[in-house]
C-alpha cells in the first residue's frame, strides 16, 4: 500500500514567519509531487507541482524535493493569516500514472 | 484556467433515492475522477475515468457507479442512497503532460436524511 504522510498539526507560526510542512512517501518510484491548500468547506487548490530533485519557488512559496530521503516540503514566507487552511500533500507513481495518493493533511494556524 | 463545476454545491436526499452528481471540465483533459472527503479519513477515490465510456474503480466504489458519455462530462450515481454515503464529493479533472496536475470542483455537501 503505497503510504503519503503527514503530521496532521496544528502547526501554529506568528505572523511573517516561515511556516515548514512537510511529507513523506513510501514509493520509491514517484515521480510527480504536489501540494494542495484547502480552506475549511472549499476543495483543494493546487500551489505547486514537482518532480525534480531540489527547490521550485513560486512567490512565497517553495516546494523542496529530495528523492533520496523521500521526502517533500512546503515553505511559506511571510505567513498571513491567510494561509490558516490544511495543507495537502499528493504523490503520483512513475510511469505516466495520473492517479495520485493524498496524505490526510497538515492543518496550519497564522496568527497574527 | 482549468475550470471544473460541479452541479450543486448542497444537496439533500432522501434513503433509497437515486442521486445524480454532475462533473463539467473545460480543458479537454483525459482524465477525471471523483473522489469523497469525511473528516479524519481524508480524500479517498471512488472511480475515475481516462477517456470516454471508460472507467475504472477506485478504492471505495461499492454503491456508486459512474457514467462518462463526454469527454467534458463525468457523473457520479448514487444508485439508492443510504445515510452513510453523506458526505463532501469532489470531481476532479487531469491530463495534459507531465506531472498530470490534478484540478479540483467546489464540491457537492450530500446530506442523506
Amino acid at each position: 500500500q503505497k503510504e503519503v504522510e503527514q503530521n496532521s498539526g496544528p502547526l501554529s507560526v506568528p505572523e511573517g514567519a516561515i511556516a515548514s510542512l512537510n511529507c513523506t512517501y513510501s514509493d520509491r518510484v514517484s515521480q510527480s509531487f504536489f501540494w494542495y491548500r484547502q480552506y475549511s468547506g472549499k476543495s483543494p487548490e493546487l500551489i505547486m507541482s514537482i518532480y525534480s530533485n531540489g527547490d521550485k519557488e513560486d512567490g512565497r512559496f517553495t516546494a523542496q524535493l529530495n528523492k533520496a530521503s523521500q521526502y517533500v516540503s512546503l515553505l511559506i514566507r511571510d505567513s498571513q493569516p491567510s494561509d490558516s487552511a490544511t495543507y495537502l500533500c499528493a504523490v503520483n507513481r512513475a510511469g505516466g500514472s495520473y492517479i495520485p495518493t493524498f496524505g490526510r493533511g497538515t492543518s496550519l494556524i497564522v496568527h497574527p | 484556467d482549468v475550470k471544473v463545476t460541479q452541479s450543486s454545491r448542497y444537496l439533500v436526499k432522501r434513503t433509497g433515492e437515486k442521486v445524480f452528481l454532475e462533473c463539467v471540465q473545460d480543458m479537454d483533459h483525459e482524465n477525471m475522477f471523483w473522489y469523497r472527503q469525511d473528516p479524519g479519513l481524508g480524500l479517498r477515490l471512488i472511480y475515475f475515468s481516462y477517456d470516454v465510456k471508460m472507467k475504472e474503480k477506485g478504492d471505495i466504489p461499492e454503491g456508486y457507479s459512474v457514467s462518462r458519455e463526454k469527454k467534458e462530462r463525468f457523473s457520479l450515481i448514487l444508485e439508492s442512497a443510504s445515510t452513510n454515503q453523506t458526505s463532501m464529493y469532489l470531481c476532479a479533472s487531469a491530463g495534459g503532460q507531465l506531472p498530470y496536475e490534478q484540478y479540483f470542483g467546489p464540491g457537492t455537501r450530500l446530506t442523506v436524511t
